[in-house]
Parts: structure tokens; C-alpha cells; sequence
């Protein structure tokens, strides 16, 4: 089985200040994990994904995330928010067993940046 | 750049009554997926799809669901009989194969039961 928690299902941040969405995950297989932002009204968007390699992924519009197997953690930050961040982020972890593949998403964080 | 789309966007509908949710995957995807978000909580997992038959159900997807290729293009969620707890975003989605893969959604439509 596998499951993901996203800490603080709404986050607060001043324009310009750290952007911390928190992210842990657990999985019996080795997991690829997303996180995908949803904009009001729209659909899902991949920011980034960590597959195999480089534990430090980038994504698109400045965010990045770090996978930390031993934290079973994979934080999305950005170093200076910008008001048109605002929008809600899912962590999701995907799996591969069986033939098939499983995408677990958590519950989401609604980031909110204040002027 | 390529992208999957649903029809309609937002759906209405009485208590009973079936709907087709319609989506058009990327046209070299292989494997297609619908998920749900009921209003304020997480997206979750309805079926996935390949080879013109369902690869894996969740719990959800009872007998009331269904799920449809009719066309080279087109996939489709059926619901038979809407109960007023099917009101949610349903989310489509593709990849090109299985395996640890992205999956790329759709911009969702949401569905009313009234």
C-alpha cells in the first residue's frame, strides 16, 4: 500500500518569502513522486517529478523539491513566492506493480500569498 | 504542445439520471485513467484503461461505472444511475505507457447531481 501527507492543508506566505509546501510519502516499492498544481477552475499541471537520479529536481516557475528517501519526505519549495503562486499543490507518489501503475495523490495545500 | 481534453467542462444533472463524461486522451497514449476530486478533498484513483479494457479499479468505480473507448479517439466515463455523493471534478488522464510514467490529465469537468 502506499499513501501520501501533505502537512497544512492551507499555507500562508508573504510575496517574496520562502515557499515551504511540506510532503511524505510511504511505499513498499521505490516511488516516483509529482507535484502537481491546480489553479481555480483548471486541471492538474505537473511542477516537477523525482524519478531515479539526482534527488534535487527542478521544476517549472522556480519551484524545486528534494527527495529524501531516509525522511521518506519530498518538500516542494521556492525561494521568493510570487502572488501568482497562489494556488493549491498536490504531492502525489506513483508505484509500479504488477503490471500496473498506482498514483496516490494526498489531500492538497492551498498556498495563499499575501500582498 | 499536445494535451488531453474533457467535455463538458461543468455538467448538471437530476438524481437517477446517467451521464458520459467525455475525454480525448494524447493521441499516442496507450494507457488512460479517470480520477475524481469530490469538493475540499484529494484526487482519487477511479480506473485505468488499456487495450480497450480495464486494467485496475479502485473501490469506487462500482457497478454503476463504466468505461468506454468507442473510437480511436475518444474515452469515456459512464455513470449509470448519478447519486447526489457522485457531484465532484472528474479528471482524465494519459501516458504513453505504464511503468513510472507521467501521466498527463485533462482540465477535469465537473459534475452536478442535483
Amino acid at each position: 500500500a502506499q499513501s501520501v501527507t501533505q502537512l497544512g492543508s492551507h499555507v500562508s506566505v508573504s510575496e517574496g518569502a520562502l515557499v515551504l509546501l511540506r510532503c511524505n510519502y510511504s511505499s513498499s516499492v521505490p516511488p516516483y513522486l509529482f507535484w502537481y498544481v491546480q489553479y481555480p477552475n483548471q486541471g492538474l499541471q505537473l511542477l516537477l517529478k523525482y524519478t531515479t537520479g539526482a534527488t534535487l529536481v527542478k521544476g517549472i516557475n522556480g519551484f524545486e523539491a528534494e527527495f529524501k528517501k531516509s525522511e521518506t519526505s519530498f518538500h516542494l519549495t521556492k525561494p521568493s513566492a510570487h502572488m501568482s503562486d497562489a494556488a493549491e499543490y498536490f504531492c502525489a507518489v506513483s508505484t509500479y506493480s504488477g503490471g500496473y501503475q498506482k498514483v496516490t495523490f494526498g489531500i492538497g495545500t492551498k498556498l495563499q500569498v499575501i500582498p | 504542445e499536445p494535451e488531453v481534453t474533457q467535455t463538458p467542462s461543468h455538467q448538471v444533472t437530476q438524481m437517477g439520471q446517467e451521464v458520459i463524461l467525455r475525454c480525448v486522451p494524447i493521441s499516442n497514449h496507450l494507457y488512460f485513467y479517470w480520477y475524481r476530486q469530490i469538493l475540499g478533498q484529494k484526487v482519487e484513483f477511479l480506473v485505468s484503461f488499456y487495450n480497450n479494457e480495464i486494467s485496475e479499479k479502485s473501490e469506487i468505480f462500482d457497478d454503476q461505472f463504466s468505461v468506454e473507448r468507442p473510437d480511436g479517439s475518444n474515452f469515456t466515463l459512464k455513470i449509470r444511475s448519478t447519486k447526489l455523493e457522485d457531484s465532484a471534478m472528474y479528471f482524465c488522464a494519459s501516458s504513453f505507457e505504464s511503468g513510472n510514467n507521467e501521466q498527463f490529465f485533462g482540465p477535469g469537468t465537473r459534475l452536478t447531481v442535483l
